[in-house]
């Protein structure tokens, strides 16, 4: 079972509506998670950290933690086109493992 | 504030030539983590400075290495180049540690030819 995994779509979601999009980790102890956006050809941008059970707005994102069953999501509402990215799931595996994993990404398109 | 650098962007390479990758991470930063992205792998990572001191390493050969200096600028290299190394190489820089929230850098695309 991989560490983090992402469904790599692609994800085909109509402008203006909500986009979900899920992450699920191994490691039960994980810590920390970030979800990032990356633009085709350019570097991965962090858009979101999330550290406890709950949810985090952030304009139109939301990012959704739930440990107990080891799940992060991200919800982009009022999907723009400028949104059509792959977004990677990162998360910090408990402690004695001191870096980043990072899912392989789910490609977003935006259709207008 | 100014954000992760990196050089050069674009690089080939012949199989067996080696290396040498640069970054300078956003101010104030004293981590700088490094990592391989290819299409069939994703993000991998490949070490962590912190104070001009390895603190964590990936499942990587030998092959790969880097340092810091005192002013966190960072160097990656890799000897005796594979075809299977061509891949985009980025740099990030965090405050905390290659646990915590990274900023990458805009990367530098390596072709072994």
């Amino acid at each position: 079972q991989k560490e983090v995994e992402q469904n790599s779509g692609p994800l085909s979601v109509p402008e203006g509506a909500i986009a979900s999009l899920n992450c699920t980790y191994s490691d039960r102890g994980s810590q920390s998670f970030f979800w990032y956006r990356q633009y085709s050809g350019k570097s991965p941008e962090l858009i979101m950290s999330i550290y406890s059970n709950g949810d985090k707005e952030d304009g139109r994102f939301t990012a959704q933690l739930n440990k107990a069953s080891q799940y992060v999501s991200l919800l982009i509402r009022d999907s723009q086109p400028s949104d059509s990215a792959t977004y990677l799931c990162a998360v910090t595996p408990p402690f004695g493992n001191e870096k980043l994993t990072f899912g392989t990404g789910t490609r977003l398109t935006i259709i207008p | 504030k100014a954000g992760v650098t990196q050089t050069p962007r674009y690089l080939i390479k012949t199989r067996g030539q080696q290396v040498t990758l640069s970054c300078s991470p956003i101010s104030g930063h004293r981590s700088v983590s490094w990592y391989q992205q290819t299409p069939g792998q994703g993000l991998q990572f490949l070490f962590e400075y912190f104070s001009e001191t390895q603190r964590n390493k990936g499942n990587f050969p030998g092959r790969f290495s880097g340092r810091q200096f005192s002013n966190s600028r960072s160097e990656m290299n890799v000897s005796t180049l594979e075809l299977g190394d061509s891949a985009l190489y980025l740099c990030a820089s965090s405050l905390y540690g290659a646990t915590g929230e990274q900023y990458f850098g805009p990367g530098t695309r390596l072709t072994v030819t």
